[in-house]
């Protein structure tokens, strides 16, 4: 099992657009959790950090469950500007895990 | 807003040789990171940085690799002996001293090309 696992995607949505990323992770030891947003030939970007008790930033909405090991992003009324590739990251100890990415193409 | 930086943006290497690629981390960040992304693949963690020692590195992060914290600003990567297949993006980060924040801030990145 790969230590952290995305959705091989791409996602191809319309503007406006309600659009769910999803991401397992196999070190049940994990401490942080976060989503980050990746241009073409770009540096990861901070999207949002992910807590269990969810947390919303505007259009955006991260979720966690330890139980289940599952973490998630929801974008709502997608906009072109959120093209790009979305980066599930997974921090222990002194470590950083990402995952391969999903890519999402929103069109007009 | 404070950012954090790397130079050079592009470095051209012949196999074999030594390169060094720098990283001016955000100032009161205490956490260093290397990472590297090879073209079209994700990217992967190289090693962390605290207190003037590694806290951890991957096995990615061979004897071909070091990193030195030379003053108070700067956070070096050196790779000796340069293959072909070190040819990638290579991305420094930062973040301040937990436990409030875990969250790592990217530079733009190196962009290694090994001929």
């Amino acid at each position: 099992r790969k230590e952290v696992e995305q959705d091989p995607g791409p996602f191809n949505v319309p503007e406006g657009a309600t659009v769910a990323f999803n991401c397992t992770y196999s070190n049940s030891a994990s401490q942080s959790f976060f989503w980050y947003r990746q241009d073409c030939r770009k540096e990861p970007k901070l999207l949002m950090s992910v807590y269990s008790s969810g947390n919303e930033d505007g259009r955006f909405t991260a979720q966690l469950n330890r139980a289940s090991q599952y973490i998630s992003l929801l974008i709502r009324d997608s906009k072109l500007s959120d093209s790009a590739t979305y980066l599930c990251v997974v921090t222990g100890g002194f470590k950083t895990i990402f995952g391969a990415g999903t890519r999402l193409f929103v069109k007009a | 807003e404070p950012e954090v930086t790397q130079t050079p943006s592009h470095q051209v290497t012949q196999m074999g040789q030594e390169v060094i690629l720098r990283c001016v981390p955000i100032s009161n960040h205490l956490y260093f990171y290397w990472y590297r992304q090879i073209l079209g693949q994700k990217v992967e963690f190289l090693v962390s940085f605290y207190n003037n020692e590694i806290s951890e590195k991957s096995e990615i992060f061979d004897d071909q690799f070091s990193v030195e914290r030379p003053d108070g600003s700067n956070f070096t990567l050196k790779i000796r002996s340069t293959k072909l297949e070190d040819s990638a993006m290579y991305f420094c980060a930062s973040r301040v001293q937990g436990p409030l924040s875990y969250e790592q801030y990217f530079g733009p990145g190196t962009r290694l090309t090994v001929t």
